[in-house]
């Protein structure tokens, strides 16, 4: 059970921004959020996490809703190397030690 | 780049036999874990090691076991192979038991 729910697949135009959105009604307070992409014929790859507030590094923006239930992962400028499976994942690092339990993602194309 | 490794990239084996797969973590990371994805799936965790101890486990049966090492490389070995164990499995790592795993690009098991 991956405790959260995506979109199967989302498009985007090169350049332009993307909003990948994440439910995780059922989260509990020390569930962290993390975001995984796959790109074809890789291992994922880490993107951002975060608890409460958002983040922002130099792949991404994760905007926390303020009741926790929600996430989106902001893509500022899509390129095309950014075609890949988005993964949301709701991480525990008490009992679960940390393990990534992950759904089917979003599959995100770009188009130039 | 990750600097994680994994060996062999591909292989086939037939139904009943055995397989061991290797991954050759980051320089520095004591957690490893593997993951199991099908085509068309996200990866399903198999289980994790820190410090050469086993602390957690996903879904598997006894026939999916595993090592790690004292330099903190790791292996993967499944017994009496079934059909359905073909996939492509990932190791990755990480420093301690929380933050960002890194992957491995995987091996592709195929059984016949």
């Amino acid at each position: 059970d991956a405790k959260t729910t995506q979109p199967n697949s989302m498009e985007s135009n090169e350049e332009e921004p993307v909003h990948l959105p994440c439910n995780h009604s059922t989260i509990s307070g020390t569930d962290y959020i993390h975001w995984y992409r796959q790109l074809p014929s890789q291992g994922p790859e880490y993107v951002i996490h975060g608890l409460t507030s958002n983040v922002n590094n130099r792949m991404a923006s994760l905007a926390i809703a303020e009741d926790r239930k929600s996430s989106t992962l902001i893509l500022h400028r899509a390129t095309l190397r950014d075609a890949a499976v988005y993964y949301c994942i709701r991480v525990n690092y008490g009992g679960s030690q940390g393990n990534l339990i992950f759904g089917k993602g979003t599959k995100l194309s770009v188009k130039p | 780049e990750t600097g994680v490794t994994q060996s062999p990239t591909h292989l086939i084996k037939t139904r009943g036999q055995q397989v061991t797969l290797r991954c050759s973590s980051q320089s520095g990371h004591n957690t490893v874990s593997w993951y199991q994805q099908a085509l068309g799936q996200g990866p399903q965790f198999i289980f994790q090691y820190y410090r050469e101890e086993e602390n957690g486990r996903g879904n598997f049966p006894p026939r999916f076991s595993g090592l790690q090492f004292p330099n903190y490389s790791s292996e993967l070995n499944v017994n009496a192979l079934e059909l359905d164990d073909s996939a492509l499995y990932l190791c990755a790592s990480r420093l301690g038991v929380a933050g960002e795993l890194f992957f491995g690009e995987g091996s592709r098991l195929t059984v016949l």
